[in-house]
């Protein structure tokens, strides 16, 4: 199962663009990227899903490279409610598809 | 919506008692998952089931046990409470090849 790394925490400010980048150099063929969103005392929410290229939805976009090593999320500006933990996981399509949850990068949206 | 409920939001025990703690999912889900989640360590899988009556261990096993005897229902077991199972426990569900859902998360203290 391929582990992942992202950063710790980030700042932020209202109506910014964040992009949040997580390595995953021992992602196998196939397993997909999915990010999650955690508010303190939830459970995480997920954000997004994609294997390769870019992804985009009503929330957020996904840009994968085509070696598949890395994934950005990428947040249109931000608001305060947007502040919270954000997982990247990677994932095997086999069945049971088990994640490991690293411990998340903490984006603090400021004013 | 996908709904995942787990039965407690937040549960309060002594050392050596037995704890249950039940998951329900209404969207025929095959693929159940329990977690534990505490600062500093994200989220760690303690059990996880792909289909009624089987299951899998995860990370941490260890002091914990699991059921599925039907379909929407996932139950964790803590045959007896120690200090060190005090952690916030999340549910989540998932079908085949698809992401995971997560509950609201039961907030387990062992006293």
């Amino acid at each position: 199962l391929a582990k992942t790394t992202q950063p710790i925490s980030m700042d932020s400010y209202e109506g910014q663009e964040v992009n949040i980048t997580c390595s995953h150099n021992n992602i196998a063929t196939n397993d997909y990227i999915t990010w999650y969103q955690q508010f303190p005392s939830q459970g995480p929410r997920f954000i997004i899903q994609g294997y390769k290229t870019k992804v985009t939805n009503e929330v957020a976009s996904l840009f994968i490279p085509a070696d598949r090593k890395s994934s950005t999320l990428s947040l249109p500006r931000v608001s305060l409610s947007d502040t919270a933990v954000y997982y990247c996981l990677v994932g095997d399509i086999a069945g049971t598809y088990k994640y490991i949850f690293g411990t998340g990068t903490r984006l603090k949206v400021l004013a | 919506d996908v709904k995942v409920t787990q039965s407690s939001r937040y549960l309060v025990k002594r050392t050596g008692e037995k704890v249950f703690l039940e998951c329900v999912q209404d969207m025929d889900h095959e693929n159940m998952f329990w977690y534990r989640q505490d600062p500093g360590l994200g989220l760690r899988l303690i059990y996880f089931s792909y289909d009624v009556k089987m299951k899998e261990k995860g990370d941490i096993p260890e002091g914990y046990s699991v059921s599925r005897e039907k379909k929407e229902r996932f139950s964790l077991i803590l045959e007896s409470a120690s200090t060190n199972q005090t952690s916030m426990y999340l549910c989540a569900s998932s079908p085949l090849r698809d992401t995971q859902y997560f509950g609201p998360g039961t907030r387990l203290t062992v006293l």
